[in-house]
């Protein structure tokens, strides 16, 4: 149990569609990061949210984008959506402060697009 | 630039036997190691961590790895492999100063025969 909790578990969408994800951190984390696993492939960095803004990006196009508040939660924002987004996005939380803080994730949302 | 690289994409053991995964690194920086692990389906669980401090690391479930800064090497390490270990690992390398952010390996599927 890492106590991160994402939802949906499970959604299927139609391209062009847009796609919220939602993701509930452990209390007193100050980052969030998210990431999406392809199929057959490890997880690949989208961007990550400290305090509440953007603190970093990944190789993703700007339909991508995400939200952090203050309660601990944050939402990952996909518009536009194509064939390849298809996978499973994971939540990472975390305390950005010290060098190797652990970092716990959650059990993912599995999107489908077609 | 931090990256890691798993070199094997599946490994095959039987029950009882050792089991080594291995993973190479590279980072400009001081790197935090970690390997996690994933069952079928589910989200990504942290097997252990290497922070600079002692250079063999002991994790969860029997696993341990050595930090090996001459070679660039972060191998994992079981004794005996048990059916429940059979999962998809990925070693994951982070900078400090790189606010948290993990690049993943491609993954090691390891199989465990009786």
């Amino acid at each position: 149990e890492t106590g991160v909790t994402q939802s949906p578990t499970h959604l299927i969408k139609t391209r062009g569609q847009q796609v919220t994800l939602r993701c509930s951190s452990q209390s007193g984390h100050n980052t969030v990061s998210w990431y999406q696993q392809a199929l057959g492939q490890g997880p690949q960095f989208i961007f990550q949210y400290y305090r509440e803004e953007e603190n970093g990006r990944g190789n993703f196009p700007p339909r991508f984008s995400g939200l952090q508040f203050p309660n601990y939660s944050s939402e990952l924002n996909v518009n536009a959506l194509e064939l390849d987004d298809s996978a499973l996005y994971l939540c990472a939380s975390s305390f950005l402060g010290n060098s190797g803080n652990t970092i716990y994730f959650g059990e993912g949302s599995w999107l489908t697009v077609v | 630039a931090q990256s890691v690289t798993q070199l094997d994409s599946h490994v095959s053991v039987s029950e009882g036997t050792p089991v080594l995964l291995r993973c190479n690194y590279s980072s400009s920086y001081s790197p935090s190691l970690f390997w996690y692990v994933q069952h079928p389906n589910k989200g990504l669980q942290l097997l252990l961590k290497y922070t600079s401090a002692a250079t063999l690391v002991k994790g969860i479930n029997g696993f341990e790895a050595e930090f090996k800064k001459s070679e660039t090497s972060f191998h994992l390490t079981k004794p005996s492999a048990h059916m429940s270990d059979a999962a998809e690992y990925f070693c994951v390398v982070s900078v400090w100063g790189g606010g948290n952010k993990l690049t993943f390996g491609t993954g090691t599927q390891l199989k465990v025969e009786l």
